[in-house]
């Protein structure tokens, strides 16, 4: 089942603006981590954040994590059209190894 | 990071015909997992897969369906049997790779069409 939701559905912005995509889970966790997927490809991470972490930078990539609010965001900053993607957050939670998947975002960025 | 394959990386059935879908790791790995992704949504787990016993498979999916094999620490199959045209899917496998902490990577996927 799925851990949250995730939003915006979609967001479609210009190359060189900022996005912002958000993650909302229901249970306690270990980590969260965030994926990326082009076109129905297989995903690749770019980042991983623990529950006792509060904010991880990645190139240009930012990432929170609010755990009394039980939610994340990710941030992508000078957007370009190669970010055009969907981009997923997941997590674990107790002693489970699996990867439970938020809805997903679709981002779209206009040359 | 891993380097993880998979075989094919897409196929065409027939309804009622089984396929087995390869996931080679290039490293040994404890544990490897299988997702499914239906048309347009997320990704949900089938079952994982230890090498040595037998997968243990999510609510909603059952081991007549969704045969796993795990022969050594590098290799693994899902066969999807008696394929509906509601089994069309990307699958994916996924490892752990521990050192690095809980990070898990992915295979490139495999995409199923059931006619």
């Amino acid at each position: 089942s799925q851990q949250g939701e995730e939003d915006p559905q979609a967001l479609s912005i210009q190359e060189g603006e900022n996005a912002t995509m958000n993650c909302s889970y229901k249970t306690s966790i270990n980590n969260l981590q965030w994926y990326r997927q082009n076109s129905g490809r297989g995903l690749v991470h770019l980042i991983l954040i623990r529950s006792n972490e509060r904010e991880k930078h990645s190139g240009r990539l930012r990432v929170t994590l609010d755990t009394s609010k039980k939610s994340s965001s990710l941030l992508i900053t000078a957007s370009r059209a190669a970010d055009t993607a969907s981009y997923f957050c997941a997590t674990t939670s107790g002693s489970a190894r699996q990867l439970t998947f938020g809805s997903g975002t679709q981002l779209t960025v206009l040359p | 990071s891993a380097v993880i394959s998979q075989k094919p990386s897409r196929d065409i059935c027939q309804r009622g015909t089984s396929l087995t879908i390869q996931c080679q790791v290039d490293s040994q790995v404890t544990m490897m997992f299988w997702y499914r992704q239906q048309p347009g949504q997320s990704l949900t787990l089938i079952a994982t897969a230890n090498q040595g016993s037998e997968a243990t498979y999510e609510s909603g999916f059952v081991i007549d369906k969704f045969p796993i094999s795990r022969p050594n620490l590098t290799f693994s199959t899902l066969t999807v049997s008696n394929m509906s045209p509601e089994d069309s899917s990307i699958y994916l496998c996924s490892v752990e790779r521990s050192r690095q902490g809980d990070t898990q990577y992915f295979g490139p996927g495999t995409r199923l069409t059931v006619l």
